[in-house]
């Protein structure tokens, strides 16, 4: 069984469009997160949810809107794509926000390209 | 703000034989935890070894050992006995509790293990 998952795994699109990343978590954790990987493999956070709360917005631009419908679901809406979203993205999750033992779980990623 | 350096941006190993990856941070809390993270070329983000910080003791997970220096603020990551399946980009990754307990990626350090 996978832990996270994310859909779709590659997605190639023109500037302009709008498209969405749906990631799925199966621990039962409370908090999920998005993050960036550019193409030097520079990992940045830009959201995290706890529970269905927003808890992190890292200066992201605001084409990007995250939505958590449930705790094991949260997924990144990106309006108006740009060159320069070109990245892999990667949702996560840990069991707590706040935790001793805050080992996130990541998903496989999705690899964006923007033409 | 935190602030996480990995200093090697690449190296390489022969099988069998012992490396260590560096990994420094800079932060003016007290009580906060580091990770190593592995990316095989599969892009999954794998969790390799935690340390707490508070912890005096280096943590270790077979192969996998730190060597944690809570004065110099040094986190670095010895592999012993190197495999093939080793191969993969290493991150280094601080998570403070003080705030949003959000991770802190160094840029990576690219390790290859030769055959």
């Amino acid at each position: 069984d996978t832990a996270v998952s994310q859909t779709p795994k590659y997605l190639v699109t023109q500037m302009g469009n709008d498209k969405s990343i749906k990631c799925e978590q199966n621990l039962g954790h409370d908090t999920m997160y998005w993050y960036k990987q550019d193409s030097k493999k520079f990992l940045k956070i830009m959201f995290s949810y706890n529970n269905k709360e927003l808890i992190i917005n890292e200066t992201v631009p605001n084409r990007f809107s995250p939505k958590s419908p449930d705790k094991a679901h949260l997924n990144l809406h990106i309006n108006s794509l740009e060159l320069g979203d070109s990245a892999v993205y990667f949702c996560a999750s840990s069991q707590y926000l706040a935790s001793s033992y805050n080992e996130q779980f990541f998903g496989p990623g999705t690899r964006l390209t923007v033409l | 703000a935190q602030t996480v350096t990995q200093s090697q941006p690449e190296m390489s190993v022969q099988e069998a034989e012992t490396v260590t990856l560096s990994c420094t941070y800079d932060t003016s809390e007290s009580n906060y935890y580091l990770f190593w993270y592995k990316q095989p070329p599969s892009r999954q983000m794998i969790l390799v070894i935690r340390q707490e910080a508070y912890k005096q003791q280096n943590a270790t997970e077979n192969r996998f050992s730190v060597n944690f220096q809570k004065a110099a603020k040094s986190f670095s990551l010895k592999i012993s006995d190197s495999q093939l399946g080793d191969t993969a980009m290493y991150f280094c990754a601080f998570m403070g509790t003080s705030g949003t307990y959000k991770y802190i990626f160094g840029t990576g350090t690219r390790l290859k293990v030769l055959a």
